[in-house]
């Protein structure tokens, strides 16, 4: 079974520029998860979504950042503009239920120069 | 408010050394679930066990043992016999019953030397 896939797997873009991360969930998951990962906060979550409506936004660092979940099987996050201090990895998870594990994406690693 | 602690920031160990990764975490909640992630050096995150608060029994997974203490809010995670390609950054983590919001520590960076 194919797991959670984010592309790109790496993004170099320039300060100012807009950034659209994709995720596709584990199909059947009712749960979708954005993570950030740096070195200085560790792994924070930003937004997720149950039955693709947005539980809990409070993760989002600013107004910069937005994240979508059309359907059950897409989800975008995007930062416009991107600033330096946005580059991170960026992590996508899904679960079944709420006391089932999440399952990590590879993750998009992105520099914003 | 809920935590998850883990103290050791990094630990080096040699080949067949058997090691432990602390996990303590905080939390109101009567109902909750914690959890241990690896993050090898290709930068994955990987699941590795699920346990229920109700659920004081410990398991083992072949190398792999963990001690869920409710008395003393710890969920440890022992490898036995390690091995180089255990090396990687373990997270615990804790949701409560009534959230799918994950509370993660700043994991461990384990290194295991030949």
């Amino acid at each position: 079974d194919a797991g959670v896939i984010q592309s790109p797997r790496h993004e170099v873009t320039e300060m100012g520029q807009e950034v659209t991360l994709r995720c596709k969930p584990i199909s059947g998951h009712n749960s979708l998860f954005w993570y950030r990962q740096t070195m200085m906060r560790g792994l924070e979550l930003l937004i997720y979504f149950n039955n693709n409506v947005p539980i809990d936004d409070s993760g989002m660092p600013e107004d910069r950042f937005s994240a979508k979940m059309p359907n059950a099987s897409f989800s975008t996050l995007k930062i416009q503009p991107s600033e330096p201090r946005d580059s991170a990895v960026y992590f996508c998870a899904s679960s079944l239920e709420y006391d089932q594990p999440q399952h990590f994406g590879d993750g998009t690693r992105l520099s914003i120069l | 408010a809920q935590k998850v602690t883990q103290a050791q920031t990094e630990i080096s160990v040699v080949e067949k050394e058997d090691v432990t990764l602390d996990c303590v975490y905080e939390t109101r909640d009567t109902t909750y679930y914690l959890f241990w992630y690896k993050q090898p050096p290709s930068g994955e995150l990987v699941f590795l066990i699920r346990r229920n608060s109700f659920d004081e029994q410990n398991e083992i997974s072949g190398r792999y043992s963990w001690n869920f203490q409710k008395s003393t809010s710890s969920f440890n995670f022992t490898i036995t016999a390690s091995q180089v390609v255990d090396s990687a950054v373990y997270f615990c983590a804790l949701r409560s019953y009534n959230t799918d919001k994950l509370i993660f520590g700043t994991g461990t960076r384990l290194q295991v030397f030949p």
